[in-house]
């Protein structure tokens, strides 16, 4: 079984598109990650939810807005795709602050 | 220093070789150092989670130390094989989150 989920695995789409990604984990984990790997390769946080409520939102765009319907769920829904916002984008879960497992991640190309 | 950083960024051994690599971390504050394993092509994978300054920490041929007075910790990989090659990633933890550095890219020839 997979631990932690992400679909899609590979989304390609138009400047201008929304588009939405889903994670989900079945480790009943209380925290769940968004991090984008950026062209450098860095693992950069964007949100961390705990127990559904947002904890961590760093500097991104406000065209990112993460969704965590229940614990087991993040899902990352993006306006007005950019080309900057190709990257591959990684869900994590944790208990707590330790260690993160992470989803296969999604590589996300805007053209 | 200010940010997480891992060096070297790559090396290439011969199998068998033994190897180390290094992560530097802010000291104040600490909470916690962990380390992963991220092989091309699929997700980071954990293999140790230090709190305590002295920590050492073991799977198999891989082993891990930490010193948070100085804000270092050292991966060992002993007897290095083909499949061991991986970037290697350090993250300091605090209450909320963790920091990654940028890694090392190991490549263990046969």
């Amino acid at each position: 079984d997979t631990a932690v989920s992400q679909t899609p695995k590979y989304l390609v789409t138009q400047m201008g598109n929304d588009k939405s990604i889903k994670c989900e984990q079945n480790l009943g984990h209380d925290t769940m990650y968004w991090y984008k790997q950026d062209s450098k390769k860095f693992l950069k946080i964007m949100f961390s939810y705990n127990n559904k409520e947002l904890i961590i939102n760093e500097t991104v765009p406000n065209r990112f807005s993460p969704k965590s319907p229940d614990k087991a769920h993040l899902n990352l829904h993006i306006n007005s795709l950019e080309l900057g916002d190709s990257a591959v984008y990684f869900c994590a879960s944790s208990q707590g602050v330790y260690q993160q497992y992470f989803g296969p991640g999604t590589r996300l190309t805007v053209t | 220093i200010l940010n997480v950083e891992q060096s070297p960024q790559s090396l290439h051994v011969q199998e068998g070789d033994s190897t180390n690599f290094t992560c530097s971390f802010p000291s104040s504050n600490f909470y916690a150092l962990h380390w992963y394993r991220w092989e091309t092509a699929k997700s980071p994978e954990a293999l140790f989670v230090m709190t305590l300054n002295g920590d050492e920490k073991k799977k198999g041929r891989i082993s891990a130390t930490l010193n948070t007075k100085e804000g270092y910790s050292y991966l060992y990989i002993k007897g290095s094989q083909p499949e061991d090659s991986a970037t290697y990633l350090c993250a300091r933890g605090s209450a909320r989150q963790l920091t990654f550095g940028s890694g090392t890219q190991l490549t263990v020839l046969p």
